[in-house]
C-alpha cells in the first residue's frame, strides 16, 4: 500500500525567508506525486505535480519540488515566503490506473513578519 | 471554466439523522471522487465514481454511500450520523483522461451534535 509521512507537522519562518517541507513516500514503483494547499475553510490548491522526466518540478506561487527516487523523497521548497503563503500544506501519492490519492497529515506553515 | 461546486457548504444534524451532499465537476470532468478530513484521521478517500459507476471504495462503512447521475453530478449521503462523522467533505474531479490530477471544491462541513 502506498503512504505519505510528512515528518513536519508545523513550520514557522519568517517573511522573506526560504521555506522547505519535507514528504516522504512509500511506493512500490514510480508514483505519481502531488502538493496540494489548503487556506482555512477552502479546499486543497494543486501547487505542483510530478509524474514523469524531469525530477524538478516548478509550480503556482513560486514553488517547486524535487523528486528523488533514491530517498522517497518530494520536498516542496519557496526561495521567499510571502504572509500569503501561510497555510496546510499536504503532500500526495498516487499511481497510474488508481483513482485515489493518499495524502500525508499535513504541514502547518506559519509566516512571521 | 466554473471550479467544482459543493453544497451545502455548511451543515449541522443530530446523531441518528441523515445526511446528502451535493458536488458538481467542472464541465467535461467524468470522474467525481470523495474524500474526508478530519483533525484526526487527516484526508481519506470515501469513493471515486466515473460515468455513474463506482471505480473504487476506501475504508468506510456501509453508512457511506455515493451516487454519480447522468450529467456527473454526484452526491454522498451519510445515514445514522454519528459524532465522529463530524468532518470537512470535499469533493474532487477529473478528466479522466492523462494525468490524474484532481480539482477539488471547498468542502462542505458538517457538525453532527
Amino acid at each position: 500500500a502506498q503512504s505519505v509521512t510528512q515528518p513536519d507537522i508545523h513550520i514557522t519562518v519568517s517573511e522573506g525567508a526560504s521555506l522547505e517541507l519535507r514528504c516522504n513516500y512509500s511506493y512500490g514503483a514510480t508514483p505519481y506525486l502531488f502538493w496540494y494547499v489548503q487556506s482555512p475553510g477552502q479546499g486543497l490548491q494543486l501547487l505542483l505535480k510530478y509524474f514523469s522526466g524531469d525530477t524538478l518540478v516548478q509550480g503556482i506561487k513560486g514553488f517547486e519540488a524535487e523528486f528523488k527516487r533514491s530517498q522517497s523523497s518530494f520536498n516542496l521548497r519557496k526561495p521567499s515566503v510571502h504572509w500569503s503563503d501561510a497555510a496546510e500544506y499536504f503532500c500526495a501519492v498516487g499511481r497510474i490506473n488508481d483513482y485515489k490519492l493518499s495524502f500525508g497529515a499535513g504541514t502547518t506553515v506559519t509566516v512571521r513578519a | 471554466k466554473a471550479g467544482v461546486t459543493q453544497t451545502p457548504r455548511y451543515l449541522i444534524k443530530t446523531r441518528g439523522q441523515q445526511v446528502t451532499l451535493s458536488c458538481s465537476p467542472i464541465s467535461g470532468h467524468r470522474s467525481v471522487s470523495w474524500y474526508q478530513q478530519t483533525p484526526g484521521q487527516g484526508l481519506q478517500f470515501l469513493f471515486e465514481y466515473f460515468s455513474e459507476t463506482q471505480r473504487n471504495k476506501g475504508n468506510f462503512p456501509g453508512r457511506f454511500s455515493g451516487r454519480q447521475f447522468s450529467n456527473s453530478r454526484s452526491e454522498m449521503n451519510v445515514s445514522t450520523l454519528e459524532l465522529g462523522d463530524s468532518a470537512l467533505y470535499l469533493c474532487a474531479s477529473r478528466q479522466d483522461s492523462g494525468a490524474n490530477v484532481l480539482t477539488f471544491g471547498a468542502g462542505s462541513r458538517l457538525t453532527v451534535l
